[in-house]
């Protein structure tokens, strides 16, 4: 499957605990973007990376949340000492270059974050 | 701040029917792209519509982006089961890019 890959589809936590949502894009892609989606709501845009680089963090929440693309491996969003209102899908996509306003975005099938 | 309005929010229909979602806003996108999301899965992309006035069609689906560039519809004729999904438009996030502005979409139910 060489489309973009995210795990684990469903992460459940307690409040307190730490969630790290991977991601890895399609094949040659080197840009990735997070979004979450509340249920019944649209996707809200969170960050943009490129390997080893944050270019857009300005949708991400000033505490708790942070995102990296290293060079080896899958792009991780982590999100510390999470609360019930974290709970939503997250999902993942990716680009092979820099988005262009008609450029589409492949996304992943997100993985669903669930805090009791 | 950009917004995309989608109408209605949720559409149920019988197989065979005709139907129109709406997507609007009060700002100028330079375009406007479709997805269909189905449950558990990430969105797809359908079209993306650049040109005021433009209509794009995929099989049953009609697109058309307004002349004015802030308002979209999709038309979908003979809706069958397959159908069934979450609609959403999105368009460039003004000043970046890198973003998308997401509606927060149609959830169209198309019964057998």
């Amino acid at each position: 499957n060489a489309g973009v890959m995210q795990n684990p589809r469903h992460l459940v936590r307690r409040r307190g605990q730490e969630a790290r949502l991977r991601c890895s894009p399609m094949k040659g892609h080197s840009h990735v973007y997070w979004y979450r989606q509340l249920p019944e709501e649209g996707l809200k845009f969170m960050v943009y990376l490129q390997k080893e680089n944050i270019i857009d963090e300005s949708g991400m929440p000033k505490e708790r949340f942070s995102a990296e693309f290293p060079k080896e491996g899958p792009s991780i969003l982590r999100i510390q000492q999470v609360v019930r209102g974290d709970s939503a899908a997250y999902f993942c996509a990716s680009s092979p270059l820099r988005r262009q306003d008609n450029s589409p975005l492949h996304f992943g099938n997100g993985t669903r974050l669930t805090v009791t | 701040t950009q917004l995309l309005e989608q109408s209605p929010q949720f559409l149920s229909i019988q197989e065979g029917e005709n139907l129109t979602v709406y997507c609007n806003s009060s700002s100028v996108f330079s375009s406007l792209q479709w997805y269909r999301q189905e449950p558990g899965e990430g969105p797809v992309l359908l079209v993306t519509v650049v040109t005021g006035g433009e209509v794009k069609k995929l099989k049953r689906l009609t697109f058309q982006f307004g002349d004015a560039r802030k308002d979209s519809s999709l038309h979908i004729t003979a809706a069958q089961p397959g159908d069934t999904g979450l609609y959403l438009c999105a368009g460039p996030t003004s000043g970046s890019a890198r973003q998308l502005t997401f509606g927060s979409g149609t959830q169209l139910t198309v019964l057998p």
